[in-house]
């Protein structure tokens, strides 16, 4: 069983709608849970962090962590074809702080103008 | 935010040769710095942790006399690349992390290109 799991897409939503990705993890010890937003060619940029249960929102965006389902998600709200991109969901297994950093394997996110 | 630097951004070099990547941290001193290689339409690997001062922990698989690590400073870490070969070509991004941080921000990358 893999750490961390997204599915890999594509997902396509139009300009303006919501898109919702989704993750799990296997640890349920797992403290912290990040997004990072990856153009294609360029590195990894964090765009949120969640630490405890519920949402967490930045503007468009909204994480949701619920940790007795193993399950973070985030929402971008209003979507613009600048955020397609490859989100790639991070979960620190096994208690915190950023160590033991495990990615999924990413999403890759295509907002049709 | 955090920044973190890397250089070169893109680097081509004859097999065999040795390639010095530098990562550092512009706005913030980094206790933690990790290292990742990144191949065509892959997700991140990582291959090593290192703390400034002490030698660097490498994943399983990882040849440590290869990929020659230093984190000698709070804001420099260098990953080497010893007698490359084509198949080290790859995108290797560094990540910092402060003592009291619990986030990882990434270095913008390096590509390297063994010919």
């Amino acid at each position: 069983q893999k750490e961390v799991e997204q599915n890999s897409g594509p997902l396509s939503v139009p300009e303006g709608a919501i898109a919702s990705l989704n993750c799990t993890y296997s640890d349920r010890g797992s403290q912290s849970f990040f997004w990072y937003r990856q153009y294609s060619g360029k590195s990894p940029e964090l765009i949120m962090s969640i630490y405890s249960n519920g949402d967490k929102e930045d503007g468009r965006f909204t994480a949701q962590l619920n940790k007795a389902s193993q399950y973070v998600s985030l929402l971008i709200r209003d979507s613009q074809p600048s955020d397609s991109a490859t989100y790639l969901c991070a979960v620190n297994l096994g208690g915190d702080g950023a160590n033991n950093l495990f990615f999924g394997t990413g999403t890759r996110l295509t907002v049709i103008p | 935010g955090a920044v973190v630097s890397q250089h070169p951004s893109r680097v081509i070099c004859k097999s065999g040769t040795s390639v010095k990547i530098e990562c550092r941290s512009l706005d913030f001193q980094a206790t933690t710095m990790f290292w990742y290689r990144q191949f065509p339409k892959q997700s991140l690997m990582l291959m090593a942790t290192s703390n400034e001062g002490s030698k660097a922990t490498y994943e399983q698989g990882v040849e440590k006399d290869k990929f020659l690590i230093n984190h000698a400073s709070l804001t420099l870490s260098t990953l080497t690349v010893t007698s490359a070969h084509p198949e080290d070509s790859s995108f290797y991004i560094c990540s910092a992390r402060d003592f009291q941080g619990r986030e990882q921000y990434f270095g913008p990358g390096t590509r390297l290109t063994v010919t």
